[in-house]
């Protein structure tokens, strides 16, 4: 069974450019996650998903991030314009619904902001 | 606030020997999950052991095992016989299971122990 795919691996980028970051979570999980780890740090939430639904975005930067899954299956998370402090791993992870089980995660995507 | 404390940053252990990584959260919810993961270098959170908060007995996952003290709210992970392969980052995370505002669900991580296992 394939595990959460994420692309691009690594991105490197000049500050106030636009970015992307896709995952693809595992064959029948509902739920998707979007977390932000920062250098030396554990993963903090950025975004919940309930199929199609944002069911938690209450740490998502809205100025500049936003996020989609359409059609409840792949998810997209942007940033526009880039910033500096932005730098960081992106991880994608995906669970059957409900909260209630384990959650798996992708290999998570590189940003530098130069 | 719901919060999960790892104290020590990083740790060293002899191949073949037992470590105990530490790990204290805080909450005031009854019901609630603690995990363990591991993050090697190529930067995939691998999961390794959950312990729920009812449960009586402590997890164990092969070489791994929690050392749930609910009075205390700690949760330390052991790993016996330790191996080269399991020098990482580990992460100790609390999942909510109440819901706040729709956080049901969400994980709570800690800052992370580094491991380093000696040859």
């Amino acid at each position: 069974e394939a595990g959460v795919v994420q692309s691009p691996r690594y991105k490197i980028i000049e500050k106030k450019q636009p970015v992307a970051f896709w995952c693809n979570p595992i064959s029948g999980h509902n739920t998707l996650y979007w977390y932000l780890q920062n250098l030396g740090q554990g993963p903090e939430l950025l975004i919940r998903y309930e199929n199609e639904e944002a069911v938690d975005d209450s740490q998502l930067p809205k100025d500049r991030f936003s996020a989609e899954r359409l059609k409840g299956v792949d998810s997209t998370l942007k940033i526009q314009p880039a910033e500096l402090g932005d730098s960081a791993v992106y991880l994608c992870a995906s669970s059957f619904a409900g909260g209630t089980y384990e959650q798996f995660f992708g290999p998570g995507t590189r940003l530098t902001v130069l | 606030a719901q919060k999960i404390t790892q104290t020590q940053p990083g740790m060293f252990v002899q191949e073949k020997e037992a470590v105990t990584l530490d790990c204290t959260y805080d909450t005031s919810d009854p019901s609630y999950g603690l995990f363990w993961y591991k993050q090697p270098s190529s930067g995939e959170m691998i999961f390794l052991i959950y312990q729920g908060s009812y449960d009586q007995q402590n997890a164990t996952e092969g070489r791994y095992s929690l050392n749930f003290q609910k009075a205390r709210k700690s949760a330390n992970l052991v790993i016996s016989a330790s191996q080269l392969g399991d020098s990482a980052m580990y992460f100790c995370a609390m999942r909510v299971e109440i819901s706040h505002g729709g956080s049901q669900g969400n994980l709570i991580f800690g800052k992370g122990t580094k491991l380093s296992v000696k040859p």
